[in-house]
């Protein structure tokens, strides 16, 4: 099994729908993340999280919103989704005692029509 | 300025060739440093990190840190096709507490 692990792996869904996308992990780590990756934009952040009480917006955060329901596992939604948030979407994890890299999920493929 | 450059590619080198990427930063104060590779529509997966100024040697890769002039690159030799796919360089800022800011990665092509 993965340790990084996202639910859906692709998801079509309408303009105006809520939709959430879930992570878990088995890796142990503190510091969880949601990326959000469009062609020849790389990745951006969008929330990351370093423990259940702590919850902080990235770069792009409008439009979103996050869950973090015990150390691993770590929801983000998208209280109505509109077509411009149709991208790939990451979860992610890190710790500073592991090297500070991070270690992604194999990504949700997101479609809003 | 963004916070993390590079060069989107084509990079387009030949098989068994050295393969040269490169990424600058702006936070001088930056301390870790990420090289991972993407193949389309996959999850990032770590190549290299490096902390310190000089190189660090794995393999076919070698990645370089000059904090002077905050820079980082990715050397690999000996291309492959295999390793046709898109290059990210990553930064751990000075004030992120420990969030990585990714650029927006070069994409590398391998002719056989």
């Amino acid at each position: 099994d993965a340790d990084v692990t996202q639910t859906p792996r692709n998801r079509i869904t309408k303009t105006g729908k809520r939709i959430m996308l879930e992570c878990s992990q088995t890796k142990g780590h503190d510091r969880m993340y949601w990326y959000r990756q469009d062609p020849g934009l790389g990745l951006r952040l969008i929330y990351y999280s370093f423990d259940v009480k702590d919850i902080n917006k990235g770069e792009i955060s409008d439009g979103y919103s996050v869950s973090r329901q015990a150390q691993a596992k770590f929801s983000l939604s998208l209280e109505s989704a509109i077509p411009n948030q149709t991208a790939l979407y990451f979860c992610a994890t890190s710790d500073p005692s592991d090297g500070s890299e991070a270690f992604f999920g194999q990504g949700t493929r997101l479609t809003v029509v | 300025q963004k916070e993390v450059e590079q060069n989107s590619g084509p990079l387009s080198v030949p098989e068994g060739a050295i393969a040269s990427l490169n990424c600058t930063y702006s936070d001088r104060g930056s301390q870790s440093f990420f090289w991972y590779r993407q193949y389309s529509g996959k999850s990032p997966e770590l190549i290299m990190s490096i902390y310190s100024n000089g190189d660090k040697e794995d393999g076919r890769f070698t990645a370089q840190l000059n904090k002077a002039s905050q820079y980082v690159s990715l050397l690999i030799r000996d291309s492959q096709p295999s390793d046709s796919a898109t290059y990210l360089c990553a930064v751990n800022p000075r004030d992120s507490s420990y969030k990585l800011i990714f650029g927006s990665g070069t994409r590398l092509l391998v002719r056989p």
